[in-house]
C-alpha cells in the first residue's frame, strides 16, 4: 500500500508569493490534516479535512487555506508569503478524522518551503 | 485549547541504557496520545500510543505510561541502540485536534 505523498518535496519562493502544495493520503483514508514543522515550534496544526470538509483549523492566519476533493486528495495553500512561512509542511492521513477509533495519523515526507 | 509540554529537550544515552521521556497536557478531555520518532530527513512515523482508559502499553524495548490525574505520560525506551537515535514527539488528542509537544532529541551514543 502506497503511503503518503506529498508534493512538491521542495519549494523556493519569494515574499508575497503564494504557493499550494498537494497531498494524496494513503489509500482508503478520508481524513487529511496539515501540519507545520519548524525547529522553533516543533508540529503545529494547520487544519484537518474529513469527506471534503474542513472539521478543524488551528492557530494560523487567514493566508493559510487548504481544501479536499472528493477522491480524498487534499491541497493547501498560502498566500502573501513572508519569511515566517518558510518551513516543512507535513500531511498526515488517517481512515476516521479526529484520531478517534484507534485511527492514528500517517505522515508523508513533506513539503521543504523556503521563502527568500 | 491544549498545550502539551514536553522534557527534555535533548538526551544524550549510553547505548544499553534507558531514555524516559516526559509530557505534560493541559485538557483533561484529552483521551489519546501517540508517540511518533522522526529521523534525520523523514517522516514522523508513530511508534506507540495509548487512550485514557489505559494506564500502560508495551511493545518490546518501547512502554508508555499515563497518569490522568497528574495529566501526564512517559515514554520509556530501555537497552538503547544507536537505531533509537531521533527525535522523539508527544501528542494529546482533544477534542479531535491533535496537539504535540516540541520534541526530544534522542542521542545513543555507542
Amino acid at each position: 500500500k502506497a503511503g503518503v505523498t506529498q508534493t512538491p518535496r521542495y519549494l523556493i519562493k519569494t515574499r508575497g508569493q503564494q504557493v499550494t502544495l498537494s497531498c494524496s493520503p494513503i489509500s482508503g483514508h478520508r481524513s487529511v490534516s496539515w501540519y507545520q514543522q519548524t525547529p522553533g515550534q516543533g508540529l503545529q496544526f494547520l487544519f484537518e479535512y474529513f469527506s471534503e470538509t474542513q472539521r478543524n483549523k488551528g492557530n494560523f492566519p487567514g493566508r493559510f487555506s487548504g481544501r479536499q476533493f472528493s477522491n480524498s486528495r487534499s491541497e493547501m495553500n498560502v498566500s502573501t508569503l513572508e519569511l515566517g512561512d518558510s518551513a516543512l509542511y507535513l500531511c498526515a492521513s488517517s481512515f476516521y478524522p479526529g484520531t478517534a477509533n484507534n485511527s492514528p495519523l500517517h505522515f508523508g515526507n513533506g513539503t521543504r518551503l523556503t521563502v527568500t | 485549547g491544549e498545550n502539551v509540554e514536553q522534557h527534555p529537550s535533548t538526551l544524550s544515552v549510553q547505548e544499553g541504557d534507558s531514555a524516559v521521556i516526559k509530557c505534560t497536557y493541559s485538557d483533561s478531555a484529552s483521551n489519546y496520545f501517540p508517540w511518533y520518532k522522526q529521523e534525520l530527513g523523514k517522516r514522523p512515523q508513530l511508534i506507540i500510543d495509548i487512550r485514557s482508559n489505559v494506564g500502560e502499553k508495551k511493545d518490546q524495548r518501547i512502554a508508555v505510561t499515563l497518569n490522568k490525574t497528574a495529566k501526564h505520560f512517559s515514554l520509556h525506551i530501555t537497552e538503547t541502540q544507536p537505531e533509537d537515535s531521533a527525535v522523539y514527539f508527544c501528542a494529546a488528542s482533544s477534542w479531535g485536534k491533535l496537539q504535540f509537544g516540541a520534541g526530544t532529541q534522542v542521542v545513543v551514543t555507542p
